[in-house]
C-alpha cells in the first residue's frame, strides 16, 4: 500500500516554464513534509520543507502549496531551467521513537528543455 | 562541514554472500538512517540509529542488520544476498530530533550494490 502517492511518473517542460510535481498522503500522523532533488549517482539533497501549519511556502522559484484538509501537497518549480532536469520526491515523515521516519513517493523525472 | 560519507561506492557481490556497507554521518549528527532505492520499490526505509541503538526498523528480513558506533558512524550488513538485494542502498544523517533542522535528514551518495 502506497501511503504517499506522487505524480505525474514524468514531466516534460520547456525553459521558463512551471513544472507542477504533486503529493497525495492518508497518514494523519505526518507532520513535516519535505522535497528532495536526486541527480544521477548522487544521494537526494533537500530542496524545501514544509509543516502542515502553513499553506503556502516559498524558496526562491520554488514555492510548496499544502492542503491540510485534501492532504495534498505540491512542488511548483517557477522559470523551470535545464539545471532542474532531476528527480523529485515528496516525502511525509512522522516522530517514531523520537525520531522522523519519512515515507516517500515514488518519484517524479523532470526534464526542462532548453 | 563534511557531508555525509559512504564506503565502498560500488560493490558487486554474488548469491548467498554477505556485505558490510559504511557509512559516516555529518560531524555532530547522531542520527543515521539507511534506506534502499530501486526502480521498482522506490526509496524504502531499512532501520534508523540513534546513540548506538536501534530506534527504528522499517518492514524488511533479518538478513538487514545495522549497527552503529560511539563516534555515530554506521555499518549495515546484508547476509545471504539474493538477486533482488541489488540496489542503490543510501545512508542519511539528521541532528537530535528537537534540535534545529532535527527533522531533516542528509543523504549520502549511496553504495550501488550489485548481485550477480
Amino acid at each position: 500500500q502506497q501511503q504517499v502517492k506522487q505524480s505525474p511518473q514524468s514531466l516534460i517542460v520547456q525553459k521558463g516554464g512551471i513544472s507542477i510535481i504533486n503529493c497525495a498522503y492518508e497518514n494523519t500522523a505526518f507532520d513535516y513534509f519535505p522535497w528532495y532533488q536526486q541527480f544521477p549517482g548522487k544521494g537526494p539533497a533537500l530542496l524545501i520543507a514544509i509543516r502542515p501549519d502553513v499553506s503556502e511556502k516559498k524558496e526562491g522559484r520554488f514555492t510548496i502549496s499544502f492542503n491540510k484538509s485534501a492532504k495534498q501537497f505540491s512542488l511548483h518549480i517557477m522559470d523551470s531551467q535545464p539545471g532542474d532536469s532531476a528527480t523529485y520526491f515528496c516525502a511525509a515523515s512522522e516522530r517514531r521513537g523520537g525520531s522522523y521516519i519519512p515515507t516517500f513517493g515514488r518519484g517524479t523525472s523532470l526534464i526542462v528543455h532548453p | 562541514k563534511a557531508g555525509v560519507t559512504q564506503t565502498p561506492r560500488y560493490l558487486i557481490k554474488t548469491r548467498g554472500q554477505q556485505v558490510t556497507l559504511s557509512c559516516s554521518p555529518i560531524s555532530g549528527h547522531r542520527s543515521v538512517s539507511w534506506y534502499q532505492q530501486t526502480p521498482g520499490q522506490g526509496l524504502q526505509f531499512l532501520f534508523e540509529y540513534f546513540s548506538e541503538t536501534q530506534r527504528n526498523k522499517g518492514n524488511f528480513p533479518g538478513r538487514f542488520s545495522g549497527r552503529q558506533f560511539s563516534n555515530s558512524r554506521s555499518e549495515m550488513n546484508v547476509s545471504t544476498l539474493e538477486l533482488g538485494d541489488s540496489a542503490l542502498y543510501l545512508c542519511a544523517s539528521s541532528p537530535e530530533p528537537g534540535l534545529a533542522g532535527g527533522d531533516t535528514q542528509y543523504f549520502g551518495p549511496g553504495t550501488r550494490l550489485t548481485v550477480l
